[in-house]
């Protein structure tokens, strides 16, 4: 099984709201992504988290949390977003020491 | 020096044709490099890949090819299909623990019918 779950789907959300991504993954990967898809451009990448602990954090601005709670979980918390943080969100996990990135079907989010 | 560049932006074949997409790069340091077939509103799923000590590898109608010295790797789908039709990302990726892949700006693929 190599199925990274994301939800929601779709998430609509005002510039004053909070609101939480989730992630899950059950194969055993201690390596989690998060990554940012504008339209007709490759993914971003966000965060990487190896053994629960964030490793890196592309310069992501602070409205922007985000947090691995245990090894299957990735969360990431969304608080004061601007229009221009529209786009699908995406989480992937990897095998520690393996190349294969797995990736969920992603949030699409929309900020108004 | 990380980057990877993807060309043709867009391409439109036959059913029944032959797609090719092009990546090349200049990172030596790259050690696998991974093809992801994206469709609309989807995540990237991984279609092939290959590492630099091989040249060439084939599963079913998708073929890698990899030229180490010209730095160059490549996809082909043969017989084209109407559901082939979707964004292709190179990648090409570095780390020993967890990795960090470098991805090609795409190429969206229409495959007419």
């Amino acid at each position: 099984d190599t199925e990274v779950t994301q939800t929601p789907k779709h998430l609509v959300m005002g510039m004053t709201n909070k609101k939480s991504l989730k992630c899950e993954q059950h194969m055993g990967h201690r390596a989690m992504y998060w990554y940012k898809q504008k339209a007709k451009k490759p993914p971003e990448l966000m965060f990487v988290y190896s053994y629960e602990k964030l490793s890196i954090n592309e310069s992501v601005p602070s409205r922007f949390s985000p947090e691995c709670p245990n090894s299957s979980l990735l969360n990431l918390h969304l608080h004061a977003l601007q229009p221009e943080d529209s786009a699908l969100y995406l989480c992937a996990s990897s095998l520690w020491g393996s190349d294969t990135q797995y990736f969920g079907p992603g949030t699409r989010l929309t900020v108004l | 020096q990380q980057q990877v560049k993807q060309s043709p932006q867009s391409l439109i074949v036959q059913k029944g044709g032959i797609s090719i997409i092009n990546c090349a790069y200049e990172n030596t340091a790259f050690d696998y490099f991974p093809w992801y077939q994206q469709f609309p509103g989807k995540g990237p799923a991984l279609l092939i890949a290959i590492r630099p000590d091989v040249s060439e590898k084939k599963e079913g109608r998708f073929t890698i090819s990899f030229n180490k010295s010209a730095k160059q790797f490549s996809l082909h789908i043969m017989d084209s299909q109407p559901g082939d039709s979707a964004t292709y990302f190179c990648a090409a990726r570095t780390g020993s623990g967890y990795s960090t892949l470098t991805f090609g700006k795409g190429t969206m693929l229409l495959v007419s019918p």
